[in-house]
């Protein structure tokens, strides 16, 4: 079993719509909780950063993470056609202030498209 | 904002050569960087970490004397793939940690294939 599970896709949707994007994980010693975007051939952007349980909204997105069900979820509100991307969640068991901070336990991705 | 840049972006070797991959951080030190590799709609894998002025921790399965990874300075790791083969071709990022403020940067990625 994979450490981080996420469902790969593809996701199709139309432009203004509500997406949601999540994974699944089995260490329970992961705390920090990352959505990460990637354009094709471009390397992860940080989306969103969250801290154990609980909910963060900036702008269109909400990330909400439930630690006692080990899942993490990402909400895209107003889909749109700049969106079209991979969705990478991403993991990890130590904090800023530790050694290994940026030690990543990533999920596979998901594919989203936003069409007009 | 910070950047973290990787050269080449796209590279195409013969099998049996070697080919050295740079990750420079560009406006800040950092004193921890990471090398993933990632395969056609698979996800970032880690490969080992990389401490400035030490060796480098690899992870399990991963070939250090094929991937070798030399961190001289505070804002450049190179990842050195050796004897390359078509399975090695791939999309190898790097990550770099502001050692000021503990945030993580990744590079661009660079595209290695291998004929």
């Amino acid at each position: 079993q994979k450490e981080v599970e996420q469902d790969p896709g593809p996701l199709s949707v139309p432009e203004g719509a509500i997406v949601s994007l999540n994974c699944t994980y089995s260490n329970s010693a992961f705390q920090y909780f990352m959505w990460y975007r990637q354009y094709s051939r471009k390397g992860p952007e940080l989306l969103m950063y969250t801290y154990s349980s609980g909910n963060k909204e900036d702008g269109r997105f909400t990330a909400q993470v439930d630690k006692s069900s080990k899942y993490i979820s990402l909400f895209i509100r107003d889909s749109q056609p700049s969106d079209s991307a991979t969705y990478l969640c991403a993991m990890s068991a130590f904090n800023a202030g530790g050694t290994s901070y940026g030690k990543l336990t990533f999920g596979q991705g998901t594919i989203l498209t936003v069409h007009p | 904002g910070a950047v973290v840049s990787q050269h080449p972006s796209w590279v195409i070797c013969k099998s049996g050569t070697s080919v050295k991959i740079e990750c420079r951080s560009l406006d800040f030190q950092a004193t921890t960087m990471f090398w993933y590799r990632q395969f056609p709609k698979q996800s970032l894998m880690l490969m080992a970490t990389s401490n400035e002025g030490s060796k480098a921790t690899y992870e399990q399965g991963v070939e250090k004397d094929k991937f070798l990874i030399n961190h001289a300075s505070l804002t450049l790791s190179t990842l050195t793939v050796t004897s390359a083969h078509p399975e090695d071709s791939s999309f190898y990022i790097c990550s770099a940690r502001d050692w000021n403020t503990g945030e993580l940067f990744f590079g661009e990625g660079s595209r290695l294939t291998v004929l």
